[in-house]
Order: C-alpha cells, then sequence, then structure tokens
C-alpha cells in the first residue's frame, strides 16, 4: 500500500462514451501525474499537476482531460477514446514537482479497455 | 532524445540464484538513475537509486552502481527469492526541470521454486 488509490481498478468502454478514472493520496504530497502503461511500450508520462496547477502536458490528445481540484485528488476524464488508448493508467504523487531526491508514489492503476 | 534500454525479458532464474538485469541509458549531462519494480496488480514502487556517478544504490538485497563511463546502472542480486517475481524498470530524471522520468520497458522476472 502505497499511499496513492485509484478507481476503478478495471472500465471497459466504448468508443462514444465519457467515462472518469480518478486519483487520491494520503501523503501530503503536492504534485501528482498521470502515467500511460502500454504493452511493449515504456511508460510515458502524460500529465503534471504541482500545487494544483498543470505543469507538463506530453503531447497528449484533447479526448484526454486532466482535472486537479486539489493537491489531494486528480482526474482524467476520458471521451471519445480509441481502442488503441486500452492500457494501464497510472497516477502518482512526489512532494512537489522538481528536485532529483523526489521519489514518485504510484498507485495500483486503472486497466482500460477501450471497444 | 533521452532513452533508456533494458535486456529484453523475460527471464526466469530459480530460487538462490544470482540475478542481473542489464541497463543502460543515453542521455546529455548526469541524470538521477532509477529501479521501480512492479509485483503482479500493482503499481510501480521505487526500489533504489542513484543521483551522481559512482553511487551506488541498494535495497531488500537489490544493488545496482551508476557507472558514467558505461552509462550504465545494472540491477544485481546474489540470491533471488520466488517473492522476487515481478517487471524491473530502469529509469532515468534530470535533477530540477521537468519531472518527466524516461522508463525502460522493463523486465519480466519469474523466480521458480
Amino acid at each position: 500500500e502505497t499511499g496513492v488509490t485509484q478507481t476503478p481498478r478495471h472500465l471497459v468502454m466504448g468508443m462514444t462514451n465519457k467515462k472518469s478514472l480518478k486519483c487520491e493520496q494520503h501523503l501530503g504530497h503536492n504534485a501528482m501525474y498521470w502515467y500511460k502503461q502500454s504493452a511493449k511500450k515504456p511508460l510515458e508520462l502524460m500529465f503534471v499537476y504541482n500545487f494544483k496547477e498543470q505543469t507538463e502536458n506530453n503531447s497528449v490528445p484533447s479526448r484526454f482531460s486532466p482535472e486537479c481540484p486539489n493537491s489531494s485528488h486528480l482526474f482524467l476524464h476520458l471521451h471519445t477514446l480509441q481502442p488503441e488508448d486500452s492500457a494501464l493508467y497510472l497516477c502518482a504523487s512526489s512532494q512537489e514537482a522538481g528536485g532529483a531526491y523526489n521519489e514518485q508514489f504510484f498507485g495500483p492503476g486503472t486497466r482500460l479497455t477501450v471497444l | 532524445g533521452d532513452s533508456v534500454t533494458q535486456m529484453e525479458g523475460p527471464v526466469t532464474l530459480s530460487e538462490e540464484a544470482f540475478l542481473t538485469i542489464n541497463c543502460t541509458y543515453t542521455a546529455t549531462g548526469y541524470p538521477s538513475l532509477f529501479w521501480y519494480v512492479q509485483y503482479p496488480g500493482e503499481g510501480l514502487q521505487l526500489l533504489l537509486k542513484a543521483t551522481k556517478a559512482d553511487d551506488k544504490g541498494s535495497n531488500k538485497g537489490f544493488e545496482a552502481t551508476y557507472r558514467k563511463e558505461t552509462t550504465s546502472f545494472h540491477l544485481e542480486k546474489g540470491s533471488v527469492q520466488v517473492s522476487d517475481s515481478a517487471v524491473y524498470f530502469c529509469a532515468l530524471k534530470w535533477q530540477g526541470g521537468s519531472e518527466k522520468l524516461v522508463f525502460g520497458k522493463g523486465t519480466k522476472l519469474t523466480v521458480n521454486p
């Protein structure tokens, strides 16, 4: 148990659906991250939030829309996804963004399948 | 651009065997280096790290040494256990600035009793 929880753990959705992934951290951290883990590909950073402000967006398509209402919660809103978006979506948090010693703590992930 | 290359898996070993998982990186300058482990059904956990050349990270019997001359950060363990079965990821991160962790593709390790 890393102190980072994600819901749901599994999600199946059609291409026309709208769904949201939720991440919550209980560590008092100020930075939160979304990663995508696809089969046979390296883990890819999607978004970074530091003190509720988005500081990085790594060329993520607009069908993925993040939201960070406070430092403890992070959402990823999904709409009009494609089958190739099927992957494990991992959330992480750290004390704050910046610094070499800033360990990121990961949640268990949401396994997303797009039909 | 920056990249991390890990040995292709899967790796299958018997209990108490010696483990090496190779990791090399390409980057300008001197990033921080990490090994993460992902047990089945779980997220990634930091296993060990090193922030400068010749540093040795160690945890749970695993070790890795930051080798600037060979741009490597190989993971080793002298005697693996069944409970070490997991996927291992090598990663690099720049000190300060971007939070981007650049990961390798991961190496799946299976340890048989």
